[in-house]
Formats: structure tokens, C-alpha cells, sequence
């Protein structure tokens, strides 16, 4: 199946909240990257972490990374209705020219 | 700064046509570019994938094929597309080195009626 499946496939919440997405992968990675999709646009990169790398922030955005267990988890604080957007989690699958993403988690931030 | 262009945005076509997209990226050497395909509401498909010029590599069998005939230069084509072909496409690059980020087109919608 394919590495990097996020959870949940949507969530819904309202303005000021925070946003938590989780993702799973399964062979061994030398780094997890975050991307971001509006609605009909191409991804954005948000944030990556190495392997040796346990948690990184970057403004609003917090990952942790476990790599005992093969996860990652994305925290948006004090979400805003333009944090409104698809999330996909993507690995490198230990290397070579591939990126592999996963289903993503899509976010809807009500106002 | 590295950019890239990807066109058209959209593009509606018979079926049985042909199909080309392309993909050009600026401010950078030797890229490695990809195409995917997006169904709706789902994750991206890997479909063609180049670390040259004339090098490619295909994911998925299909009605679809890609060329890369100048370094920046990525070419997705069809001789004639079917219904299943219809898609959000993106392009992407991604630069040599340690990490592995990718840099996106900002996508072609095609629909095949």
C-alpha cells in the first residue's frame, strides 16, 4: 500500500482552534515532509524534518516525528478560515529520486 | 529564483485526441522533474519521473507518455485520450542534494468528454 496515509481524511473546525493530522508510513525514511494544496492549485511545501529530528516549528505548524512507531503529526495552532486546505505528508522512502505522498487529510476552518 | 511554468490551467478534450502538456523550469540546472496525476480528492499518482534529458522513468502503464528533449523542458503526451484520462496534473522539480523537496507547477485540469 502506499507509505505515508494521513488521518483523518477530513476535519472540520472552527476558526481559532487548533489542527492536529497524523501520518503513517512504512519503510525506513531519511526525512517527512509537510505540503499544503488549495483547492485546484499545485502543493506548497511547508516543513521537513530529518530522522535524527524529533519535533521542529516553523510560525504556526509544529511536527513531531516518531520514528519507532513509523509517525508524524502535523499541529496547526490558532487556525485561521485561509489554513483551509488539503495537507499531505510525503517521505523519501530511505532515498533515491522518489517522493511518496499520501492521501492527505483535507481541513476546513470554519469562521 | 527557481521557477515553474505549467500550462494550460485547463483543457477539455474529445475523446480519441491527442494530448500534450508541458512543464518548464527556471533558474536551475539538471532538475529532477515529475509529473502526477491528482483524482479528486485524493493523493497524487507518480507518473513519469527524469534525472535527464532523455531520461525517463514510467510509474503506471497507461494511455500516456513523457519526454524531456531540454534540461528544464517536461513533456506529458497521449495519441489519443480515453475517459480514465481525465485529471489534475502537476508538474514538479526538485534539486539535487540532501533533501528532497519539490517544487509544483500550479496544475493543468483535463477532462476527457
Amino acid at each position: 500500500s502506499q507509505q505515508g496515509e494521513e488521518d483523518p481524511q477530513a476535519l472540520s473546525i472552527q476558526e481559532g482552534e487548533n489542527a492536529t493530522m497524523n501520518c503513517s508510513y512504512k519503510t525506513s525514511i531519511n526525512n517527512l515532509q509537510w505540503y499544503r494544496q488549495n483547492s485546484g492549485r499545485g502543493l506548497v511545501h511547508l516543513i521537513l524534518i530529518r530522522s535524527n529530528e524529533r519535533e521542529k516549528h516553523s510560525g504556526r505548524l509544529r511536527v513531531t516525528l516518531d520514528t519507532s512507531k513509523k509517525s508524524s503529526s502535523l499541529l496547526i495552532t490558532a487556525s485561521r478560515a485561509a489554513d483551509t486546505a488539503s495537507y499531505f505528508c510525503a517521505t523519501d522512502g530511505g532515498g533515491g529520486f522518489k517522493t511518496i505522498f499520501g492521501a492527505g487529510t483535507r481541513l476546513f476552518v470554519k469562521a | 529564483s527557481q521557477t515553474i511554468h505549467q500550462w494550460p490551467a485547463t483543457l477539455v478534450q474529445p475523446v480519441g485526441s491527442p494530448l500534450s502538456l508541458e512543464c518548464t523550469v527556471e533558474g536551475t540546472s539538471n532538475p529532477n522533474l515529475y509529473w502526477y496525476r491528482q483524482a479528486a480528492g485524493r493523493g497524487l499518482q507518480l507518473l513519469f519521473y527524469s534525472v535527464g534529458i532523455g531520461q525517463i522513468s514510467s510509474e503506471v502503464p497507461q494511455n500516456l507518455s513523457a519526454s524531456r528533449p531540454q534540461d528544464r523542458q517536461f513533456i506529458l503526451s497521449s495519441k489519443k485520450l480515453l475517459l480514465s484520462d481525465s485529471g489534475f496534473y502537476l508538474c514538479a522539480w526538485r534539486s539535487l542534494g540532501a533533501k528532497n523537496i519539490q517544487y509544483f507547477g500550479a496544475g493543468t485540469r483535463l477532462s476527457v468528454l
